[in-house]
């Protein structure tokens, strides 16, 4: 079946870059995607990348995809207090209708 | 455009009440979801209509939840009768295309 799968919890320094891991298992998703939620708030889209690209570059971030392993990363460069957040991986199913979630991950920043 | 709008944001109430939640998703979007976020389970999707029409309401726990969309613009969750376990975040979230967008959440305590 579709599931996506991600570590609970990532504590980083401040101004160092964080990376976020993810695997998925369905093949033939179109879209993955990381969304950001952020305390008492809803989950906001970051970014998405379309299933035939390697990477995606937007500013501080930065998705990496490897469909051989199923594997989806976000790397966020100069990590700041304001990227304390839980991310959640996600990838459009295969009915394309509907998009898979990951259970997130909670980015901690320390000084 | 103001993004998914969701009301109540915040509802208290007892057990065995009737709770309604609304959604007004962003105009145009053809598909609505409804989600649940709660520590112990994570984000549940319990349905979601495209057209206004439900395509699958796998994720709706028990007889009690019953959603609704009567146009484009407007959809409902209700919870009849509610009970403490109830207790969580409720997003609604429309989508176009491959972008999905949040709402902010209706946070629900049933005592």
């Amino acid at each position: 079946g579709e599931d996506v799968e991600q570590s609970l919890f990532l504590s980083v320094r401040e101004g160092d870059s964080s990376v976020i891991n993810c695997t998925y298992t369905d093949s033939s998703s179109t879209y993955l995607y990381w969304y950001k939620q952020e305390p008492g708030a809803g989950l906001q889209l970051l970014t998405y990348i379309f299933s035939n690209m390697d990477m995606k570059q937007d500013q501080r971030l930065t998705v990496l995809l490897n469909k051989k392993d199923k594997h989806l990363s976000l790397r966020i460069a100069d990590t700041q207090t304001g990227d304390s957040a839980i991310y959640f991986c996600a990838e459009e199913g295969s009915s394309a209708s509907k998009i898979i979630f990951g259970s997130g991950t909670r980015l901690s920043i320390r000084p | 455009d103001a993004g998914v709008i969701q009301s109540p944001r915040h509802e208290v109430t007892e057990m065995g009440q009737e709770v309604t939640l609304r959604c007004k998703p962003i105009s145009g979007h053809d598909y609505l979801f409804w989600y649940r976020q709660t520590m112990m389970r994570g984000l549940e999707l319990l349905i979601y209509f495209n057209n206004n029409v439900p395509i699958d309401d796998s994720g709706m726990p028990e007889d009690r939840f019953s959603a609704k969309m009567p146009n484009a613009s407007f959809s409902t969750l209700k919870i009849q009768p509610s009970e403490p376990r109830d207790s969580a975040v409720y997003f609604c979230a429309s989508r176009q295309g491959n972008e999905q967008f949040f709402g902010p959440g209706t946070r629900l305590t049933v005592l």
